[in-house]
């Protein structure tokens, strides 16, 4: 079976600050991983995606991704963070085989303070 | 543009009634998923389809009835059968073959029991 942990409910970070938000998966196979936001009584946007390639990921709004097979982590970073940054984060995970559906993280609450 | 389109944005239940949350998009996509959030809980798979015709149970349909007479759309009610239906629903969509490239998700409908 397949699992996303994310294993921080809330992160707080002052504005201009660097933040990560963790994220660790478990499959068989190789992976194909996901990062999306979600800001409040709206609907999930895409942010950035791993599926092969470069380990560094970059994608929307300055943010990006490290793939670690080793630590099996995908962690999203930026270098200095944005109050409008504050958001609810998921990672999420396809196993690249069987149905297309993807398995979710619980979510990530981040604060970006000012 | 391509997009999803759930609507409507709230949605207001009285006690024993059925309601339906409407999920309309013009990707293409085969796939389509209905998910619930609740707060602090993350996403709810409720039900997905893979093709016109057919759909699959996901981990909380009990209370829940779609259809899929349509590639483009994939309605959700809310039956009486559903105990605590308050919540904010998200549609998403994808291909289910050949590349993938994660899930596009509509902007929700926050349903409330009055």
């Amino acid at each position: 079976a397949q699992s996303v942990a994310q294993p921080e409910d809330q992160v707080n970070v002052a504005e201009g600050n660097p933040l990560t938000v963790k994220c660790t998966y478990s499959v068989s196979g190789n992976p194909y991983l996901f990062w999306y936001v979600q800001y409040p009584n709206r609907g999930l946007q895409f942010l950035l995606k791993y599926i092969t390639g470069d380990n560094l990921v970059k994608g929307s709004y300055g943010f990006e991704a490290e793939f670690n097979k080793s630590q099996t982590s995908f962690h999203l970073k930026k270098p200095s963070a944005l109050v409008s940054d504050s958001a609810l984060y998921f990672c999420a995970l396809y196993s690249g085989a069987g149905s297309y559906q993807l398995t979710f993280g619980k979510g990530t609450k981040l604060s970006v303070i000012p | 543009d391509g997009g999803i389109t759930q609507s409507p944005k709230y949605l207001f239940r009285k006690e024993g009634q059925n309601v339906t949350l409407s999920c309309e998009q013009n990707l293409n996509h085969d796939a389509m998923y209905w998910y619930r959030q609740d707060p602090g809980q993350g996403l709810r798979l409720i039900y997905y389809s893979q093709i016109v015709n057919d759909f699959q149970k996901g981990d909380i349909a009990e209370g829940y009835s779609v259809s899929r007479e349509k590639k483009e759309s994939f309605p959700l009610t809310v039956t009486s059968a559903q105990k605590n239906p308050t919540a904010f629903y998200l549609c998403a969509s994808s291909t289910s073959n050949g590349s993938f490239y994660g899930y596009t998700f509509g902007s929700g409908t926050r349903l409330t029991v009055v």
